[in-house]
């Protein structure tokens, strides 16, 4: 069974900070799919990136990058500089393909929230 | 924006009602999943239906029942409610029905309150 462990429940940081939120991961699928949603304070999921299992390059996004480590199953999401529009609950998510119908197993989320 | 949506923003109704939560995908997708979320149970998959058929059933209560109609729009019918079903209720589509690489996009989510 899939499965995705976000330990850090909640994190305070200060305005400028960068903040690491992790993520852990349990497949038996060689190919799959990860994700990082954003959950603002509004309500909506927001899709923020996607990443296959055969593509471990970092990624950067403005502020954000990903590091994503195979042999370590985790897909880490950075914040640099942190800013008070940061602060939402963001989820990390695992997708595997199952015949006819797509199964996707989100983590517990983790509650940043950024001190002006 | 997503572009998918999702009727009402709130609902507030009282236990052993029933209601009906509206959802329409993002133009040109043919799945739609809906999720619970709630304190303690997080993020619940619920049910996904690809082009009008039910595909996958996850943590969904036999008083819970969906389908999707032709026009792609999916309802999600909760019935004999509890206060335990208070939750935000979200739709989200994507394109396919067993692409794993596919992202799933949220709507704004239903916030049903049971008194």
């Amino acid at each position: 069974a899939q499965k995705v462990t976000q330990a850090q429940t909640e994190i305070s940081v200060v305005e400028k900070e960068d903040v690491t939120l992790d993520c852990v991961y349990e497949t038996r699928d060689t190919t799959y799919y990860l994700f990082w949603y954003k959950q603002p304070p509004s309500g909506e999921l927001v899709f923020l990136i996607r990443r296959n299992s055969f593509d471990e390059q970092n990624e950067i996004s403005g502020r954000y990058s990903w590091n994503f480590q195979k042999s370590t199953s985790s897909f880490n999401f950075t914040i640099t500089a942190s800013q008070v529009v940061d602060s939402a609950v963001y989820f990390c998510a695992l997708s595997e393909a199952r015949r006819g119908y797509q199964k996707v197993t989100f983590g517990t989320g983790t509650k940043l929230q950024v001190i002006p | 924006d997503s572009g998918v949506t999702q009727t009402p923003k709130h609902l507030i109704t009282a236990t052993g009602q029933r209601v009906t939560l509206r959802c329409s995908p993002r133009s040109g997708d043919l799945s739609v999943y809906w999720y619970q979320q709630s304190l303690d149970q997080g993020l619940q998959f619920l049910i996904q239906y690809y082009n009008g058929e039910e595909r996958a059933k996850g943590n969904i209560l036999e008083r819970f029942s969906a389908q999707q109609f032709p026009d792609l729009h999916s309802e999600l019918n909760l019935s004999s409610l509890e206060l335990g079903d208070s939750a935000l209720y979200f739709c989200a589509s994507s394109p396919r029905t067993s692409g794993r690489s596919d992202t799933q996009y949220f709507g704004p989510g239903t916030r049903l309150t049971v008194l």
